[in-house]
């Protein structure tokens, strides 16, 4: 098994609301990600879990707001987004912090809209 | 900062025709991996490489990691409509670097019409 989930798959959202993205895996990964996906781009890394700590915060502005309450599940907290958040949203997992030798697991992202 | 060079940016195949893609860098990479991406969908991984000169196949497709560690391609061989989409290489620069996977700009697989 080598899924990662996600919910929801679609989410719209105004720029005053408060949401939360969700991710699952059950491999026993201890590493996992938040990746941003503009249309017709390659992902960007947002933030990197490790061990259920964040590791790797890429200058990511605060109305983004990781969160892994444990080392099956991260969430992402989103308030005060802006129509320029609007985006697929993936999460990844690896089965250790990426040394070199691991495999980064994708799961099926939220498409996100900010109106 | 880093960048991976993916070529080409775009290409159509015909049904039964094989199809090759690549990425350099001027940067020594320690690990490559090759994934598709549907439309709305996340990055499925293909083909992971860890050693330079290593060549792997999974089904008809195949991946090798050059030898200069600058360099890797993906072959598809017989592609079928279902290879349509968005193969992007990715690639670590150096072990211990956290999260440092370093993305081609992809290469998109459409069908000639």
């Amino acid at each position: 098994d080598t899924e990662v989930t996600q919910t929801p798959k679609h989410l719209v959202m105004g720029m005053t609301n408060k949401k939360s993205l969700k991710c699952e895996q059950h491999m026993g990964h201890r590493a996992m990600y938040w990746y941003k996906q503009k249309a017709k781009k390659p992902p960007e890394l947002m933030f990197v879990y490790s061990y259920e700590k964040l590791s790797i915060n890429e200058s990511v502005p605060s109305r983004f707001s990781p969160e892994c309450p444990n080392s099956s599940l991260l969430n992402l907290h989103l308030h005060a987004l802006q129509p320029e958040d609007s985006a697929l949203y993936l999460c990844a997992s690896s089965q250790d912090t990426w040394t070199g030798n691991e495999k980064l697991f994708f799961g099926s992202g939220t498409q996100l809209s900010v109106l | 900062g880093q960048q991976l060079n993916q070529s080409p940016q775009s290409m159509f195949i015909q049904e039964g025709e094989d199809v090759s893609m690549n990425c350099t860098s001027s940067s020594i990479f320690n690990t490559w991996l090759w994934y598709k991406q549907d439309p709305g969908e996340g990055p499925v991984l293909l083909i992971a490489l860890y050693k330079a000169g290593e060549l792997t196949s999974n089904g008809r497709l195949t991946a090798q990691f050059g030898i200069t560690r600058k360099d890797s391609f993906l072959n598809i061989s017989a592609s079928i409509p279902s290879d349509v989409g968005i193969y992007f290489c990715a690639g670590q620069l150096s072990r211990g670097s956290q999260g440092n996977l370093i993305f081609g700009k992809g290469t998109k697989l459409s069908v000639k019409p």
